[in-house]
């Protein structure tokens, strides 16, 4: 089955303790990103990969790093999360196939807590 | 600055009431304007994606229209298993998403 995988689901920590949130995709897609849903404020991106070894920032990239070191693989890593990262955490990837627009197929949402 | 809003915010409608979601895009070069459905704890699900001005898309109940400064998302004859919220995204690269904060549909028996 074509899908988008996160892990940890959920996951409650504390202030200033790293944690990396996995994401994977089994289409063989070259963009993946990653988005954070907040209430009021709607989806973010906070990075995006165009392919392995190519990253850029989104709109909210502070306090967030990301690797692409595979093409299935995207993690997220909070180096030392902070409560205002408290958030629902959301991976999409994308096959390009569409020339200029790019339909993102996302993966289940990783809700993380920061105390 | 690239914006897309989407109104209402939220809408209750009766089953088989007919009616429309709008978004509103200032996304310059848009490349692509989406339709994704959400529902509560989930990731959104792509609907539709509307490249250009005139440009119309169905799938079951739903139908997504595109003009130069606006999107519409009808529904006909709504079943409560379409309530989720639906959001809107643009784009101009092709590779980051603008969305838009979402409709939240409710459909009662």
């Amino acid at each position: 089955e074509a899908q988008v995988t996160q892990n940890p689901r959920y996951l409650i920590t504390v202030t200033g303790k790293k944690l990396t949130v996995t994401c994977s995709q089994n289409m063989n897609h070259e963009y993946m990103s990653w988005y954070r849903q907040d209430p009021g404020l709607g989806l973010r991106q906070i990075y995006y990969s165009m392919n392995v070894e190519v990253t850029d920032k989104g709109d909210v990239p502070e306090g967030y790093k990301v690797s692409r070191k595979e093409k299935r693989n995207f993690p997220l890593i909070l180096e030392s999360p902070s409560p205002n990262q408290t958030s629902l955490y959301f991976c999409a990837s994308s096959d390009g196939s569409h020339a200029g627009a790019y339909e993102q197929y996302f993966g289940p949402g990783t809700r993380l807590t920061v105390t | 600055e690239d914006q897309v809003t989407q109104s209402p915010e939220a809408l209750r409608l009766q089953e088989g009431e007919s009616s429309s979601l709008n978004c509103s895009y200032t996304v310059s070069g848009l490349r692509g304007l989406f339709w994704y459905r959400q529902d509560p704890g989930k990731g959104p699900e792509f609907l539709f994606t509307l490249y250009s001005a005139g440009e119309e898309k169905e799938k079951e109940r739903l139908k997504a229209t595109l003009t130069k400064k606006e999107s519409f998302l009808h529904i006909t004859a709504p079943k409560p298993e379409d309530s989720a919220t639906y959001l809107c995204a643009g784009s101009n690269s092709g590779y980051a998403l603008n969305f838009g904060k979402g409709t939240s549909l409710l459909v009662t028996p």
